[in-house]
């Protein structure tokens, strides 16, 4: 098993491109995640989704879009890159049909918007 | 809103104890926690729920104070692999659409020196 993985690994951009990042699990969970981790703000989230089929805001949603295309592949979109949105992007994914469960992370995509 | 961790570093030698505690102004549902290291993904402690109920996979200890809406995380005999940044989750709904939907702390930083 892979587990959670994320692509890419790094990325810079320019104001005002746009990108996708890639996350996919192995894992058959049903809720996969979308956070955003900045020095000293801890863990933030952006969207989440828990069923394939569904998407939902989380913390700090602005700026932002995903889409939940399987059950396996959640994917998080930058129509606009701002340099705001340098950060670090984690995905994660749980199995909790029935109550919280552990989640588990993907490396992180680290971006930076110049 | 986002709960609070203290203290926000921690040093000490091998061997030795240390808590990290995590208060929120709301009732909670349950608290995660979790530890990462740096550049690298965070990794799942320990759940303690509502009532009791706890899940984890590592000779961690925590408790969970309903009532005060607190919880503390309690590393005995440290180690230097102890050595990362603690977070804790709150979930302050049992469920609306997902169990995973977690508010972070800000932190706590531990170095275990030999």
């Amino acid at each position: 098993n892979a587990g959670v993985t994320q692509t890419p690994k790094f990325q810079v951009l320019k104001t005002g491109q746009s990108m996708t990042l890639q996350c996919a699990q192995d894992m058959n969970h049903n809720s996969m995640y979308w956070y955003r981790q900045d020095p000293g703000m801890g863990l933030r989230l952006i969207y989440y989704s828990a069923s394939e089929g569904t998407t939902d805001k989380g913390e700090v949603p602005n700026g932002y879009n995903v889409s939940r295309l399987n059950k396996r592949e959640f994917s998080l979109r930058l129509e606009s890159a701002a340099p705001s949105q340098t950060s670090v992007y984690f995905c994660a994914s749980t199995f909790d049909a029935s109550g919280p469960n552990e989640q588990f992370f993907g490396p992180g995509t680290r971006l930076t918007v110049l | 809103q986002q709960p609070v961790q203290s203290p926000q570093a921690v040093i000490l030698r091998e061997g030795e104890d240390a808590v990290i505690n995590c208060s929120s102004s709301k009732a909670l549902y349950s608290v995660h926690w979790y530890r990462q290291k740096h550049g690298e993904a965070p990794v799942f402690l320990m759940i303690l729920l509502k009532g009791g109920e706890q899940k984890g996979h590592e000779k961690i200890s925590a408790s969970f104070n309903e009532k005060k809406q607190q919880s503390s995380l309690y590393l005995t005999a440290s180690q230097l692999s102890y050595s990362g940044t603690y977070f804790c989750g709150s979930l302050d709904n049992a469920g609306g659409t997902s169990y995973g939907k977690l508010t972070f702390g800000q932190g706590t930083i531990l170095t275990v020196h030999p």
